[in-house]
């Protein structure tokens, strides 16, 4: 059973700082990942989609990275900004007989970014 | 501009009040589908479509239906709300089969049951 785990659950962070926020997966058989961001009582905004054959993608001050074979994803942030503040979550989109199409996601990052 | 559009917003009902959560999307997507967000739980499918007339169950489809009469409108039915499926709904949409599109969401419709 695909599982991911985003570790720390938490963090905070100085104005400017650059920053990885990472996500882990047990089963690397994956079409792809993607990260996304929420605001308090928002949806979902999605980020970055990395496909399996993908290593990385970016997004202006965004960087994503896969490492299909070890379950391993990050999310790196360059010169971090308040407006930054948000929970960060990952979810992976898993192969298999099932075929929902459905994302399977972590617990998220819940980032401040301190002025 | 492209989006996924949920109404209501925000909802207060009573247990057994028949209610309908609409979602509708402008990019001509293929693929749609309905989450629902728990603390501790994280978000878990309810229901998919993977095409006008195509829809199936998810992880947690009880007290659930839904119903895909055109591309664009992907409805969430609960017949007889009760008190456990108060959460936070998302509806999301991608293009293609579903396997490799990115998935765009909705703003979220927050019910509360009581």
């Amino acid at each position: 059973k695909q599982e991911v785990t985003q570790i720390p659950a938490a963090l905070s962070v100085p104005e400017g700082e650059n920053l990885v926020l990472n996500c882990s997966f047990t089963d690397s058989a994956i079409y792809n990942l993607q990260w996304f961001r929420q605001d308090p009582g928002k949806g979902l905004t999605s980020l970055l989609l990395i496909q399996s054959s993908q290593r990385e993608q970016t997004s202006g001050r965004l960087n994503a990275s896969l490492d299909k074979s070890s379950g391993r994803s990050t999310l790196y942030i360059a010169a971090s900004q308040p407006g930054d503040s948000a929970t960060y979550l990952c979810a992976v989109r898993p192969l298999g007989s099932s075929n929902t199409g459905k994302l399977i996601f972590g617990q998220g990052t819940t980032l401040q970014v301190k002025p | 501009e492209a989006q996924v559009t949920q109404n209501p917003r925000y909802l207060i009902t009573v247990t057994g009040k028949k209610l309908t959560v609409t979602c509708s999307q402008n990019m001509n997507h293929e693929y749609m589908s309905w989450y629902r967000q728990d603390p501790g739980l994280g978000l878990r499918q309810i229901y998919y479509s993977m095409n006008v007339e195509v829809t199936d169950k998810g992880d947690v489809p009880e007290g659930y239906k839904v119903s895909r009469k055109e591309k664009r409108n992907f409805p969430l039915i609960l017949e007889s709300p009760s008190p456990n499926q108060t959460s936070l709904y998302f509806c999301a949409s991608s293009s293609g089969t579903g396997w490799t599109g990115e998935l765009f969401f909705g703003e979220g419709s927050r019910l509360t049951v009581l």
